[in-house]
């Protein structure tokens, strides 16, 4: 089965204190890598898609990295409006469903 | 261009009643979903389609059921309303060339409790 998990479950960080998220993946093949950032009571906001390993992908203070068995979304001096959760999602080969994870909330206080 | 836009935001219903929650997009994407999300658990698929008249079942269909007659919309419908249906309910589309991935674009989703 195509499983999907995220850690933490929950970070706090101060302005400007740099720290990484994790999204590692089971899955029969790997189509796409999708990280979204979700805003309290919004839907998910599309950051960034990774096709294969080795590849990296940068926003402002995002970068997202893969490899074969694991995403990271890295987070460079990060800012209060930087606080959301952030989603990670999986399309398996073969198939344009998307997998999900449970998420990491995170909160970045001044 | 609105994207995807959703109807109502917000919704209580009775045990039992029934009720559409709307979808449109205006982004001329062939392929529509339908997600839940509850809380600590990740978004899951209740439906899709590939394109008008088509649809298939994602990995929780139970309870409901879904129509495509547009490219444009993709109403959910709830039969039997039931406390398990307390969620909120997110509408994505995405443009549909098989051979690629490709990004789903969320709607701002209905927020529904089931009493």
């Amino acid at each position: 089965e195509d499983q999907v998990t995220q850690s933490p479950e929950a970070l706090r960080l101060q302005e400007g204190e740099s720290s990484s998220l994790n999204c590692s993946y089971t899955v029969s093949g790997l189509r796409g890598l999708f990280w979204y950032r979700q805003d309290p009571g919004k839907g998910p906001e599309f950051l960034f898609t990774l096709y294969s390993a080795g590849e990296e992908k940068e926003k402002e203070r995002l970068k997202a990295t893969l490899t074969k068995k694991e995403s990271f979304l890295h987070i460079t001096a990060p800012k209060p409006e930087d606080s959301a959760t952030y989603l990670c999602a999986v399309q398996v080969t073969g198939f344009q469903k998307l997998v999900f994870g449970t998420g990491t909330r995170l909160l970045v206080s001044p | 261009n609105a994207g995807v836009t959703q109807t109502p935001k917000f919704r209580i219903l009775k045990i039992g009643q029934s009720m559409t929650l709307q979808c449109t997009q205006d982004m001329n994407h062939n392929y529509m979903y339908w997600y839940r999300q509850d809380p600590g658990m990740g978004l899951k698929l209740i439906y899709y389609s590939v394109g008008a008249g088509i649809t298939d079942k994602g990995e929780v269909p139970n309870g409901y059921n879904v129509s495509r007659s547009t490219t444009e919309d993709f109403p959910l419908r709830l039969e039997l309303a039931a406390p398990s249906q307390t969620s909120v309910y997110f509408c994505a589309s995405s443009l549909g060339t098989s051979d690629i991935q490709e990004t789903q674009y969320f709607g701002p989703g209905t927020r529904l409790l089931v009493l």
